[in-house]
């Protein structure tokens, strides 16, 4: 079945820098790809998401890139403030596939 | 619109007792799923219901787990016995009709089984 990686674990940038997190997925037919956000206490909520016929989408301070020939997508995050502290989890699907499955997630805190 | 509504919000229980979770999906969305979460284990899906049938259980840890959908707008989780194992907060969410990759996750009940 689907497998998806995540890295890093933790990531801790200082205020106003970029922050990265990278996720590879094993099943070549998956075709959607979202970001989840989850502040401590809270529940995940969508924050970008992106499908395979799209290579990159932006939204706002937060864009997400595709590389389907690796099997790698990225969140990218500038310009990061406190309030970006959370865990993301990015996530994959496939077509004919209402299950999405999760990787492990990265705690990313951003200090002032 | 309410969002997925669970309840309880937070539970906490003595081994062997039965433990049993209530979600209510958003209204007009036909899948629901039941997901676990831990520290060791991050989020893992139990169980996805579509159109109130049962569509995929291969995530539900063992026996004493189960799960139902009698309506649309109405799931169940039940853990029976509980063990500490068992502890976790439990999330369920609900994909639009039509839209069926985008979930949305309700608040979630923290399961605590001494």
């Amino acid at each position: 079945g689907e497998n998806v990686e995540q890295h890093p674990s933790t990531l801790s940038v200082q205020e106003g820098d970029s922050a990265v997190i990278k996720c590879t997925y094993s099943d070549s037919a998956s075709n959607y790809f979202p970001w989840y956000k989850q502040e401590l206490g809270k529940r995940p909520q969508l924050i970008i998401d992106i499908r395979s016929n799209v290579g990159e989408k932006k939204d706002q301070r937060i864009a997400v890139t595709l590389n389907k020939t690796a099997k790698h997508f990225s969140l990218h995050i500038t310009e990061t403030q406190p309030e970006d502290s959370a865990v993301y989890f990015c996530a994959a699907s496939w077509s004919g596939s209402e299950k999405l499955v999760f990787g492990k997630g990265t705690k990313l805190t951003v200090n002032p | 619109d309410a969002g997925v509504i669970q309840s309880p919000r937070h539970e906490v229980t003595e081994m062997g007792q039965e433990v049993t979770l209530r979600c209510k999906p958003i209204s007009g969305h036909n899948s629901l799923f039941w997901y676990r979460q831990t520290m060791m284990r991050g989020l893992e899906l139990l169980i996805y219901f579509n159109n109130n049938v049962p569509i995929d259980d291969s995530g539900m840890p063992e026996d004493r787990f189960s799960a139902k959908m009698p309506n649309a707008s109405f799931s169940t989780l039940k853990i029976q016995p509980s063990e500490p194992r068992d502890s976790a907060v439990y999330f369920c969410a609900s994909t639009p009709q039509g839209r069926t990759d985008t979930q949305y996750f309700g608040p979630g009940t923290r399961l605590t089984v001494l």
